[in-house]
């Protein structure tokens, strides 16, 4: 079974902080993602990457920044907080395959709170 | 733009069907997937369709046609445990996933 793990299921910050959020996947994929859920929107990815040292720009970027210094774990950090930032984070493992890409795999979230 | 669109919300009785649909416009098409959330959970993943056609698996069968930019999700005999979101998400031609904002389905009894 995939298992992908993020630091904190639940998070209370103040404006202006940074913030660390961070996954672990031990299933040797490739791919990673950081997402945002807010409610009626839907699903916004944030970044992703495709190998180590290597980040992409998703959807909505701003604010954000992340780190990808080993295979399996992939950070998510808030340079400084703001409460417009205050969601659920999500990450996500994807393996590549000959066929193509295989399904998103999922953390359990992180629930952030900014004050 | 792209655009994927869902109910927001649905309610069904305990025991009986549910069809729930997802339409979308994206640039290409590589795939269709529906996963479902439970309150405060991550997405797990239910099902994948790249051809038309209706795919069966146990209680949950999802639908789809590409010349419509339609699919749905159907799930029978409805268990209590079935009151989740449900989000349908569609691969683009550069693979981007692009989601919909999920359909709430409360299960009455």
């Amino acid at each position: 079974d995939v298992k992908v793990t993020q630091s904190s299921r639940y998070l209370v910050k103040r404006t202006g902080e940074k913030v660390f959020l961070e996954c672990v996947q031990d299933m040797d994929h490739e791919n990673m993602f950081w997402y945002r859920q807010d409610p009626g929107l839907g699903l916004r990815l944030i970044y992703f990457s495709y190998d180590v040292k290597m980040k992409e720009k998703g959807d909505i970027p701003e604010g954000y920044s992340v780190s990808r210094e080993k295979k399996e774990r992939f950070s998510l950090i808030l340079e400084s907080a703001s409460t417009n930032q205050t969601s659920m984070y999500l990450c996500a493992t994807q393996s590549r395959t000959r066929e193509g890409l295989e399904t998103q795999y999922f953390g359990p979230g992180t629930r952030l709170l900014v004050l | 733009g792209q655009n994927i669109d869902q109910p927001t919300e649905m309610t069904a009785t305990e025991g009986a069907i549910v069809q729930i649909n997802c339409t979308y416009q994206t640039s290409g098409f590589n795939g269709l997937f529906w996963y479902q959330q439970h309150a405060g959970e991550a997405p797990t993943f239910l099902s994948y369709n790249v051809l038309d056609g209706l795919e069966e698996k146990g209680r949950f069968s999802s639908f789809l046609s590409r010349s419509k930019g339609y699919s749905y999700l159907l799930l029978k005999e409805l268990q209590m445990k079935d009151s989740a979101s449900y989000l349908c998400a569609v691969y683009d031609s550069n693979y981007q996933l692009i989601w919909g904002a999920g359909t709430k389905l409360i299960i009455k009894p």
